[in-house]
């Protein structure tokens, strides 16, 4: 029962590097999400996606691109990082089949960017 | 725009209180309301959804509730534990198109 599995955990980056954040479901959910947490601001939603192919902006998606190429997985890429990206990232999935079912989130990726 | 706002930020409360933590949000016209727990460096935990029809739902020594006329959410802690200190957070939306609160960290203290 693995749920979501966000890798990797931590991660420093030095600005203007690039990289993938991966995400992975085992649920088989068509909804799957990337927020940022920061102190005092709460999540914020930066990507999301309905389904394999289907991909849309949240509140705060500049400097992340995403892609939904299968079921399983979404991840989420910093094309050229910034200190203002250093943040924790949670990825969620939930069922599409009723829209009233809860969502399931994954463990988190503490990103610093120096 | 869906604002949701949760205060206190914090709360310390002695074992075995019964507690409420509070969620306010601006648009009644909502698709669920969620409570989640956080704890230190993990992930989100979800305690209750509560779906826009309904009042309330219930698990354990928790209970939520609904009132979408005034715009708000309680979740009530009964008998509260030290296991129960954590961030409680509120969410609204439908999918995974979900506004949060900033949260309330609670230490419940022996």
């Amino acid at each position: 029962n693995a749920g979501v599995t966000q890798t990797p955990k931590f991660q420093v980056l030095k600005t203007g590097q690039s990289m993938t954040l991966q995400c992975a479901q085992d649920m088989n959910h068509e909804y799957m999400s990337w927020y940022r947490q920061d102190p005092g601001m709460g999540l914020r939603l930066i990507h999301y996606s309905v389904g394999a192919g289907i991909t849309d902006q949240g509140e705060v998606p500049n400097g992340y691109n995403v892609s939904r190429s299968t079921t399983e997985d979404f991840p989420l890429r910093l094309l050229s990082a910034a200190p203002s990206q250093t943040s924790v990232y949670f990825c969620a999935s939930s069922s599409l089949g009723r829209r009233n079912t809860e969502a399931f989130f994954g463990q988190g990726t503490r990103l610093t960017v120096v | 725009k869906q604002e949701v706002t949760q205060i206190p930020a914090a709360l310390s409360v002695p074992e075995g209180e019964n507690l409420v933590l509070n969620c306010s949000f601006t648009d009644s016209a909502i698709y669920n309301l969620q409570w989640f727990r956080q704890d230190p460096g993990k992930g989100l935990t979800s305690l209750l959804l509560i779906q826009s029809s309904q009042r309330e739902q219930t698990s354990g020594r928790l209970n939520a509730s609904l009132d979408k006329s005034s715009g708000r959410s309680t979740l009530y802690i009964a008998a509260s534990q030290p296991g129960d200190s954590a961030t409680y957070l509120c969410a609204e939306g439908g999918g995974n198109k979900l506004t949060f609160g900033t949260g309330t960290q609670l230490k419940v203290e022996l």
